[in-house]
């Protein structure tokens, strides 16, 4: 299995903040790299997908960066709807796994 | 679009099995573009991709899992079903069916989940 290290865990901020999540796999995935928001009591979210590109509708201040094992999620201007948990998961082969998370809190 | 929707029973007591269903709508679950999956979130924490099945039949199960899962379809109701045996209690959890689109091999629909804990 690829294993995804997701770091910190959890992390304070404010809003206007900018914010840094990074995942690191165990081998090299390409870029096959997808970035999930998720809210509680609610399903995971696409952010970001292919390491860099925003899904349809994602505001621009979400980014992604990355290739082969390293990859950052860049969060500019941290807005209250931003405070949630973010997944980074890898589908480069099979069983599709995912990075810990990390949690957002004010 | 499809839309997807979870349904069996809140509660199961432990060496039982989990059953649970997933109901497809908006779109063929015959269609040759996707896998239908299942993924699981204990509480609180991460998530956890158990398997998919193809239209054909064919199957892939986490390995950590193997064993213990069953991945199912059946057409004729537009729904997939997972299985999971001689459950405990680490098999609490939020379960959720999805989609995987098959030639990207990223999950595109979601269903909204349905928990389900392992108690006597």
């Amino acid at each position: 299995d690829i294993h995804m290290i997701q770091s910190p865990s959890s992390l304070s901020a404010s809003v206007g903040d900018r914010v840094n999540i990074t995942c690191r796999a165990s081998q090299d995935i390409k870029n096959y790299v997808v970035w999930f928001q998720q809210k509680p009591g609610k399903a995971p979210k696409s952010l970001i997908y292919a390491a860099s590109t925003l899904e349809v509708g994602v505001p621009s201040r979400f980014s992604g960066s990355g290739s082969e094992t390293d990859f950052t999620l860049t969060i500019t201007s941290l807005q209250p709807e931003d405070f949630a948990t973010y997944y980074c998961q890898q589908y480069d082969d099979y069983p599709l796994t995912f990075g810990g998370g990390t949690k957002i809190e004010i | 679009q499809v839309q997807l929707q979870e349904s069996g029973p809140a509660l199961v007591k432990p060496s039982e099995t989990l059953s649970l269903t997933c109901t497809v709508s908006g779109d063929s679950i015959d269609r040759h573009t996707h896998y239908w999956t299942w993924i699981r979130q204990p509480p609180g924490k991460g998530l956890e991709w158990l398997g998919y099945i193809y239209y054909s039949g064919s199957t892939f199960y986490t390995p950590s899992l193997r064993g213990r899962v069953t991945i199912s379809l059946d057409s004729s109701y537009k729904q997939f079903s997972l299985k999971v045996t001689s459950v405990t209690t680490a098999d609490t959890a939020v379960y959720y069916c999805a989609t995987i689109e098959m030639t990207t091999d990223r999950i595109d629909y979601w269903g909204q989940g349905t928990p389900v804990a392992v108690s006597s």
